[in-house]
Formats: C-alpha cells, structure tokens, sequence
C-alpha cells in the first residue's frame, strides 16, 4: 500500500522559514507533489520533484530523496497569506493513481 | 477562464436521494479524476478516465457512478445517498505528472 505522513500542524511568524516534512511508504512512484489549500478552496499545485534533489520555485523549495523515503516543502519569507494546508501527494507506478498525505495545517502569525 | 468548473458549488440533500455533480475542464487534459475530502481534509482518489476511459475506480461504493461522455466532462452520479457521503468532492484534471488542476469543489450534505 501508501502511506504518506505529514505532521499535522506548524506555526510560525510572518518572515520566517518553515519546513514541512513527508515521509512516505510506497512501492513506487513516478515523483513527489506539493499542494496549498486554503480553508474553503481547492487545492493548487505548488511543485513536483521527479528527482532527488531541490527544486525551486521562488519563495517556495520542495526537496526529495528517495533512499531516505523523505521528502519536503521549504516556505521562505512567510506571509500571512501562506496561512493553509499543505500537502504532499504521489503518483504511483501502478496505473494513474495519486495518493496523498493527510496534510499539514500551517499557521503563519504576525 | 475557468479551468476546471464544477456545478453545482453546494449541495443539501436527503438521505436515499440520487444526485449529480458535473465537471468541465477546457485545458486539453486527456486525464480527469475524481476525489472526495472528509471533514478532517483528507483527499482520497476514486476514479481516473484517460480519454474518456476508466482507468481507476478505486473501492468506493457501487452507488458512485462515473461517466465521461467526452474527454472535456466527467460527470458524478450517487444513488441513493447516505449520511457518510457528505463530503466535498473535487474534480481535477491532468496532462503532465504530478500536475492536476482540482475544480472548485462541490460540497455535499446529506440530510
């Protein structure tokens, strides 16, 4: 099966940098996702590793190792708009399946 | 323009009602699904079509009903509906991996 862990709830200030973690179970994926979704909204694609490595996309880095099963959303410069649930999805091998973590509610505060 | 819509936004039902939710998406994805959102936010996939085709129908009740008259739309009907279906249901659509576009969502309650 996945399984994809996320921890449930960060807080930080406005300015800051916050990491959130994904540890996942899977016996095979093409790549790992990130998600934002605000309270009431839907979900929008932040990034998408399909290598180890670091990718950037402006304020936000998303990082993945694959032997370490690990991988990470990096927010820089917080802000208050930030303020969301964040999560990291998967898509397997086995035809076109996504699985995603149970998401992470970030608190940005002034 | 709207990528990917969805209609209706909400959704007030009785129980043992049958109901539809429709999705469009104008972005030439071959590839559109549909998932559901419990109270504690988790998203959990229940079908894919690729082209109009099912590719995924993952163990949800047989009284969830896709059907994909063309590779735009991708339609969701529930017969007779119970309680633990009020949820918000989202439709997403896909062309590359690990990019899907979600529709705006639909909230379903079932009274």
């Amino acid at each position: 099966g996945q399984s994809l862990e996320q921890p449930s709830e960060v807080t930080a200030v406005e300015g800051a940098i916050v990491q959130i973690n994904c540890t996942y179970q899977t016996s095979g994926f093409y790549g790992l996702s990130w998600y934002q979704q605000h309270d009431g909204g839907a979900p929008t694609f932040l990034s998408y590793n399909a290598l180890d490595g670091l990718e950037e996309t402006g304020r936000f880095s998303s990082f993945l190792s694959r032997s370490d099963s690990y991988g990470y959303l990096l927010l820089q410069e917080l802000q208050m708009k930030d303020s969301a649930s964040y999560f990291c999805a998967v898509r397997a091998y086995n035809f076109n399946k996504f699985y995603f973590g149970s998401g992470t509610k970030l608190n940005v505060k002034p | 323009d709207t990528a990917v819509s969805q209609t209706p936004k909400y959704l007030v039902t009785q129980m043992g009602n049958d109901k539809s939710i429709k999705c469009e998406q104008n972005l030439g994805h071959d590839t559109m699904y549909w998932y559901k959102q419990d109270s504690k936010k988790f998203l959990k996939i229940m079908f894919s079509y690729n082209n109009k085709e099912l590719i995924i129908n993952e163990t949800v009740p047989n009284r969830f009903s896709p059907k994909s008259p063309d590779k735009a739309h991708l339609n969701l009907h529930i017969n007779s509906l119970e309680l633990g279906d009020s949820a918000v249901y989202f439709c997403a659509s896909s062309l590359r991996q690990g990019e899907q576009f979600f529709g705006p969502g639909t909230r379903l309650t079932v009274l």
